[in-house]
């Protein structure tokens, strides 16, 4: 049972477009949402984080959009660069728990901006 | 200060041979995890850790062995490899004190004919 949907699966995006990558969970334990970014034979690295008691995010160009009642959130890149491209997970945990149940992660987005 | 460090880079096993992978951080955090990493599969928890001498499982322990005798490694081990288990291996640390932020090591890269 998947407990985080992410789509799309891949998505290609002009230099300057703003790619966006939506993800949806069952387990409503969850109240932590971390989106990472890995690069090719890189381990994946944290980008921005959410909680839900807000319902955005926004740190440099990357928001995430949060919508607690439709349990989905969202990732959004503004004005996105070629250095962007990358592989995209978004993940959850309940945050109570400080990580001792690990996080539970969405299958991928393989993002590609185009100069 | 080099995070998450994982030994080896690289694997090839035949079938029903054992490895163990290794896991260190050096940031004095008390959670760390194993997952695995497959085509179209994201990342899968197989087995975690929050304290010295303590282990847990996750969501695809089979297969799978893990200590924690020092506080900064966490050891995996694969006692009779299967091709089901070739896959990118990540370790990852976290404080653990109500922050889940996750820190990921570069990954191990096994594969197993």
């Amino acid at each position: 049972q998947q407990q985080v949907k992410q789509s799309p699966q891949s998505l290609i995006v002009q230099k300057g477009g703003i790619p966006i990558i939506n993800c949806a969970y069952e387990n409503t334990a969850f109240d932590y949402f971390p989106w990472y970014q890995q690069f090719p034979g890189k381990g994946p690295a944290l980008l921005i984080a959410i909680r839900p008691d807000v319902s955005e995010k926004k740190e440099g160009r990357f928001t995430i959009s949060f919508n607690k009642s439709a349990k989905q959130f969202s990732l959004h890149i503004m004005d996105s660069q070629p250095g962007d491209s990358a592989t995209y997970f978004c993940a959850a945990s309940p945050y109570s728990g400080g990580g001792a149940d690990g996080l539970t992660f969405g299958k991928g987005t393989h993002l590609i901006i185009q100069p | 200060n080099a995070g998450v460090t994982q030994t080896p880079k690289f694997r090839v096993l035949k079938t029903g041979q054992s490895m163990t992978l290794l896991c260190a951080q050096d940031m004095n955090h008390e959670y760390m995890y194993w997952y695995r990493q497959d085509p179209g599969m994201g990342l899968r928890l197989i087995h975690y850790s929050v304290g010295e001498g303590t282990t847990a499982k996750g969501e695809v322990p089979d297969g799978y062995n893990v200590s924690r005798l020092k506080k900064q490694n966490f050891l995996l081990g694969l006692e009779s490899a299967a091709p089901s288990q070739t896959s990118v291996y990540f370790c990852a640390s976290s404080a653990g004190t109500g922050v889940n932020e996750q820190y990921f090591g570069p990954g191990t890269r096994l594969t197993v004919t």
